[in-house]
């Protein structure tokens, strides 16, 4: 069974850009997390999509959505990129609330 | 405000030591507790603990939870280098909440 995918791997953006992050769940997994890591604020906790809604939800601002389809694949977007934004983006996915998540391998988004 | 803890931060010993981790948390309406080993990119995960006093074993690794006094501890023996890792905590609720500590990185020296 393959794992979590996230792509791109890498992004480079400059500030006020926006950006667009995709991962594709493991196959019947219908849970996406994503996590945002940095070093100093360890993994902070974005939003969970569960069946295409959205079930809760960090303490980030308005310019950080996301979305879920209906093949459970998930999208964040960033909109109006600052300098703080530069971390590691990650997904996960679980099959229900009861399971453990399985993580991608992440996207690295440099704000320049 | 939900939130887990994990101390030390960091730790640094020798191949063959033992070592243990810790994670304390207050959340409420706690469901499960898991741990994670990151080494370069993603979390992998290791041990989810829902009832208290059952040790979960791996090879090397074993994990215990205590919902009495709200922490966990993750004890790894006989340390190799591949062991080096920074191991993450997270807390579970029944609002399908996750919430993770900020981890101990261990260095283990040959």
């Amino acid at each position: 069974k393959a794992g979590v995918t996230q792509t791109p791997r890498y992004l480079i953006k400059t500030r006020g850009q926006q950006v667009t992050l995709s991962c594709s769940p493991i196959s019947g997994h219908r849970s996406v997390s994503w996590y945002q890591q940095t070093p100093g604020q360890g993994l902070q906790f974005l939003f969970e999509y569960f069946s295409e809604t959205q079930r809760n939800k960090g303490n980030f601002p308005g310019r950080f959505s996301g979305r879920q389809f209906s093949n459970s694949r998930s999208e964040m977007n960033v909109s109006t990129l600052e300098l703080g934004d530069s971390a590691l983006y990650l997904c996960a996915s679980r099959l229900s609330e009861y399971n453990e998540q399985f993580f991608g391998p992440g996207t690295r988004l440099t704000v320049l | 405000e939900d939130k887990v803890v994990q101390s030390p931060l960091s730790l640094v010993v020798h191949e063959g030591d033992t070592v243990t981790l810790n994670c304390s948390y207050e959340v409420t309406n706690f469901r499960s507790l898991l741990w994670y080993k990151q080494e370069k990119k993603a979390p992998t995960f290791l041990f989810m603990l829902t009832s208290s006093g059952i040790e979960k074993k791996s090879g090397r690794l074993s994990s215990i939870l205590d919902k009495k006094e709200l922490f966990s501890i993750l004890n790894i023996t006989a340390t190799q280098t591949g062991d080096s890792a920074i191991y993450l905590c997270a807390v579970m609720n029944r609002d399908d909440k996750i919430i993770f500590g900020k981890g101990t990185r261990l260095h283990i020296l040959p």
